[in-house]
């Protein structure tokens, strides 16, 4: 079975500062990568994968993310944030093809604030 | 491109009540996933529907919880009788395949209260 850590429920940043969203996860096995965002009353949408290749990724809103598979981290990252970055960060996991049950695990997710 | 329906946003009931949501997924997609997320935690799947049969009902609390997708296409979750845990919010999501790497597109969802 695989899981997910986030060990920051909340991170308040100030507006254009840089911010990093950690990730780890548990896996005997290969994994895919995702990063989703939720924004208030609204449904999960995704910012970023990793499948394969290079270990940055890049996806929408400025983000991007670094897979560690040393350190079995997959750790979120902007330069400078906004005001419209606040939101709830989802990490997610799911067992590469091949290795079974393909269900997508998530985290407890971490809670973006941007101080004006 | 429409993405994913849910109907209702809210739904407040008292316990041993029943109550059912529906979902429209985007259209093409074949994998539809129906997931509970409770307060303070991430989405939980209940059950995956690839076209109009399931591929996972694992941690779907068969007691009590139900769910179809006729026609390969729009699907109901059903709750009967509902308990206080229940509440929650309800995703709905569908992606193209349902392959690993698929992207899954969700719904806003539909906060739950029972009473």
């Amino acid at each position: 079975a695989q899981s997910v850590t986030q060990l920051d429920s909340q991170v308040p940043v100030f507006e254009e500062a840089p911010v990093e969203l950690r990730c780890n996860y548990s896996s005997s096995v290969s994994v895919y990568l995702f990063w989703y965002v939720q924004y208030p009353n609204q449904g999960l949408q995704l910012l970023l994968k990793y499948l394969s290749g290079s270990t940055l990724v890049k996806g929408i809103n400025g983000f991007e993310a670094e897979f560690n598979k040393s350190q079995t981290s997959f750790h979120l990252r902007k330069p400078s944030v906004h005001i419209s970055d606040t939101a709830e960060y989802f990490c997610a996991v799911i067992p590469s093809p091949n290795f079974g049950n393909e269900k997508l695990t998530f985290g407890t997710g971490t809670r973006l604030t941007i101080i004006p | 491109e429409a993405g994913v329906a849910q109907s209702p946003r809210y739904k407040i009931i008292e316990k041993r009540q029943s109550v059912a949501f529906w979902c429209n997924p985007i259209s093409g997609h074949a994998t539809l996933y129906w997931y509970q997320q409770i307060l303070g935690q991430g989405p939980k799947l209940l059950i995956q529907f690839q076209n109009n049969g399931v591929v996972d009902d694992s941690q779907l609390p068969k007691d009590r919880f139900s769910a179809e997708r006729l026609k390969g296409v729009d699907s109901t979750l059903k709750i009967q009788p509902a308990k206080l845990e229940d509440s929650a919010v309800y995703l709905c999501a569908s992606s193209f395949v349902g392959e690993a790497g698929d992207t899954q597109y969700f719904g806003p969802g539909t906060r739950l209260t029972v009473l």
